[in-house]
């Protein structure tokens, strides 16, 4: 069974910046695309980004176009999301998420001063 | 940006059978396909109909969705306690931003 661990979540200022990282147990991970998805607090699911098998394409939510990457590296299992320019509206649980169906268990970012 | 609309809240007895809206538009549900997910507080969402009607493996046969034109659905049957949880539709969506991944608001299902 695949499992998906996220980390690098914490507490950074408005304007700073963090990467989540996200690490799969199988050999799995390679063929699928790889997205990131948040829930804010109270709020619904919000998907962020998410990144094609072979990292050719690489999409994003309308409010994170500019400060976040999406990237992927299969050698290690592992994709990752650099946040830069945070603002509080970005304080949210951060899921990663294997094609549609394995999701890991989140990492919490609080972006307040 | 483009949207999902699901009813906030929904609601049954056990043993019933409910359903879940989802509407969209062309750009999303008109020409892709539609996900479901349970999300039980604390817990990872868990898909529970992917490409408009088939469940992943482990997932009852009491759970299940369609899809016509720009709108979907998912119904439960058989209603349990357990089936208390949030409930969302999601679908890729093509539009003047580009080809993003979109949620609905989601749906709050109380077992009476």
């Amino acid at each position: 069974e695949v499992q998906l661990v996220e980390s690098g979540g914490g507490l950074v200022q408005p304007g700073g910046s963090l990467r989540l990282s996200c690490e799969a147990s199988t050999l799995t991970f390679r063929s699928f695309w790889m997205s990131w998805v948040r829930q804010a607090p109270g709020k619904g699911l919000e998907w962020v980004a998410n990144i094609r098998p072979d990292g050719s394409q690489r999409h994003y939510v309308d409010s994170v176009w500019g400060r976040f990457t999406i990237s992927r590296d299969d050698a290690r299992n592992s994709v990752s999301l650099q946040m830069t320019s945070l603002r509080a509206e970005d304080t949210a649980v951060y899921h990663c998420v294997r094609d549609w169906d394995v999701w890991g268990q989140g990492t919490t970012v609080i972006v307040s001063s | 940006q483009s949207v999902l609309t699901q009813p906030p809240s929904a609601s049954g007895t056990p043993g019933q059978r409910v359903t879940i809206s989802c509407s969209g538009s062309a750009s999303n549900l008109g020409s892709n396909y539609v996900y479901w997910y349970q999300h039980l507080p604390g817990a990872a969402p868990k898909l529970l109909i992917y490409q408009n009607y088939r469940r992943p493996s482990g997932v009852p046969d009491r759970f299940s969705g369609s899809k016509s034109g720009t709108s979907a659905s998912l119904a439960i049957s058989g209603l349990q306690p357990d089936d208390e949880a949030d409930y969302y539709c999601a679908a890729w969506d093509e539009s003047l931003s580009g080809r993003q991944v979109i949620f609905g608001g989601g749906t709050k299902l109380t077992v009476l």
